[in-house]
């Protein structure tokens, strides 16, 4: 059973422009989410993260939104770079519970 | 570089056989965690340790164990391998694992059975 979920498996944005990334999750019990960036051949890499006490955090060019009632997390890139191309990955804990689970990922493509 | 180093980076082997994959975490970093990412898939939690002690374990199957060792390094030993078991095979480490601490990744070992 997925109860994290990326629905979609690829996205192609413009350079300069906004990327959004989406992930939905099933388990009310998630308290905290967690972006990271995959480059090819490398593991992933932490990005951004959000308690469920905040509905959004911003980091730079990074801004996660956090929307419980929906169960719904989203991550915006803006302006989008070639360099930001990878997979991006979104992740749910339950704090201190140790066990962080993953969606699929999301491959972006920023085309310059 | 996430100073999380994995050993080997790839490992051919048929079905049946065991093979042990090796984790040596970051400097100063006493919890480390087992992922599987098979293919198209999202990495999968299968184990985590603590200063040498199981702290969670996820969807791991019998035929893997895993052990953290007191210098801290990390073993996934996979046994009675199946096609299914071909995947890449992620360690990762974080402080102390508490919390929701951000988890720093190694490069991964490409297990794939023949």
């Amino acid at each position: 059973d997925q109860q994290v979920k990326q629905n979609s498996p690829s996205l192609s944005v413009q350079e300069g422009r906004i990327s959004i990334l989406n992930c939905d999750y099933t388990n009310s019990m998630f308290d905290y989410f967690l972006w990271y960036k995959k480059y090819p051949a490398e593991g992933p890499t932490f990005l951004i993260s959000i308690s469920s006490i905040k509905d959004k955090n911003e980091d730079g060019r990074f801004t996660v939104f956090l929307n419980k009632s929906a169960k719904h997390l989203s991550l915006h890139i803006v302006p989008s770079q070639p360099g930001d191309s990878a997979v991006y990955f979104c992740a749910a804990t339950v704090y201190n519970f140790n066990k962080f689970y993953f969606g699929s990922g999301t491959k972006l493509n920023v085309k310059p | 570089d996430s100073g999380v180093t994995q050993t080997p980076k790839h490992l051919i082997t048929a079905t049946g056989q065991r093979v042990t994959l090796r984790c040596s975490p970051r400097s100063g970093d006493l919890s480390v965690y087992w992922y599987q990412q098979s293919l198209d898939q999202g990495l999968q939690f299968l184990i985590q340790y603590y200063n040498g002690e199981e702290r969670a374990k996820g969807n791991i199957l019998e035929r893997f164990s895993a052990q953290q060792f007191p210098d801290l390094h990390s073993e996934l030993n996979l046994s009675s391998l199946e096609l299914g078991d071909s995947a890449l095979y992620f360690c990762a480490s974080s402080v102390d694992g508490y919390g929701a601490q951000p988890q720093h990744f190694g490069d991964g070992t490409r297990l794939s059975i023949l």
